[in-house]
């Protein structure tokens, strides 16, 4: 069963608007929470987690995330995106029932136009 | 050192070689991860070694085989590999397999066979 989904495909956004890369995650247990980026052919870098402390993550690069409980969401947002931004984004989810094994969403791939 | 080495960054091989992948971290991390990742699409769990032991192995092919020589080094062996398996070839550690935290990402290893 899918644990965690990346509502979009692909985003593509003006440079220096707003970035929303929307995540929603089912879990009927405490989930913890992340997001990675990936610039073409390199490895995976952590944004943000969230794990069960304040619900508003601040990371690297301007990147923030909301985790909402009553809507199972934790969207990436950004206020001004950069040109350097355009990447694959991973929303990933880690459930404690799971042996804390990781479970990639189907990634956002973020386009910034000049 | 937050880091997660792999080496070689490029590999090349045909259909009938033998090669290894290697993957290496200073951090003390005890749970390590090996993931494979096709083209726009999110990474697929291999296989995890949890205290230099195999825990998961996600029903990958037999011409695959993982090793963990000690805590901080985790190898991939390669034999007999069909063009299918050209994808970049991702490792990974955390802290531990059962807590909740983030993992941390090598560069990859882009793989083609030929």
């Amino acid at each position: 069963a899918q644990s965690v989904t990346q509502l979009d495909s692909h985003v593509s956004v003006s440079e220096g608007t707003p970035v929303l890369l929307r995540c929603n995650y089912s879990s009927s247990y405490s989930p913890s929470l992340f997001w990675y980026v990936q610039h073409p052919n390199k490895g995976l870098q952590l944004l943000l987690k969230y794990t069960s402390a304040a619900t508003l993550v601040k990371g690297i690069n301007g990147f923030e995330a909301e985790f909402k409980k009553s809507e199972t969401s934790f969207h990436l947002t950004k206020p001004s995106a950069h040109m350097s931004d355009a990447a694959e984004y991973f929303c990933v989810v880690s459930r404690s029932n799971t042996g804390n094994q990781f479970y990639f969403g189907t990634g956002t791939s973020l386009t910034v136009i000049p | 050192d937050t880091e997660v080495t792999q080496t070689p960054k490029h590999l090349v091989m045909g259909m009938t070689n033998k090669k290894s992948l290697k993957c290496e971290q200073h951090m003390g991390h005890r749970a390590m991860y090996w993931y494979k990742q096709k083209a726009k699409k999110p990474p697929e769990l291999m296989f995890v070694y949890s205290y230099e032991k195999l825990s998961i192995n996600e029903s990958v092919p037999s011409r695959f085989s993982p090793e963990c020589p000690n805590s901080s080094l985790l190898n991939l062996h390669l034999h007999a590999l069909q063009p299918e398996d050209s994808a970049l070839y991702l490792c990974a550690s955390r802290k531990g397999e059962v807590e909740n935290t983030e993992a941390f990402f090598g560069q990859g290893t882009r793989l083609t066979v030929v």
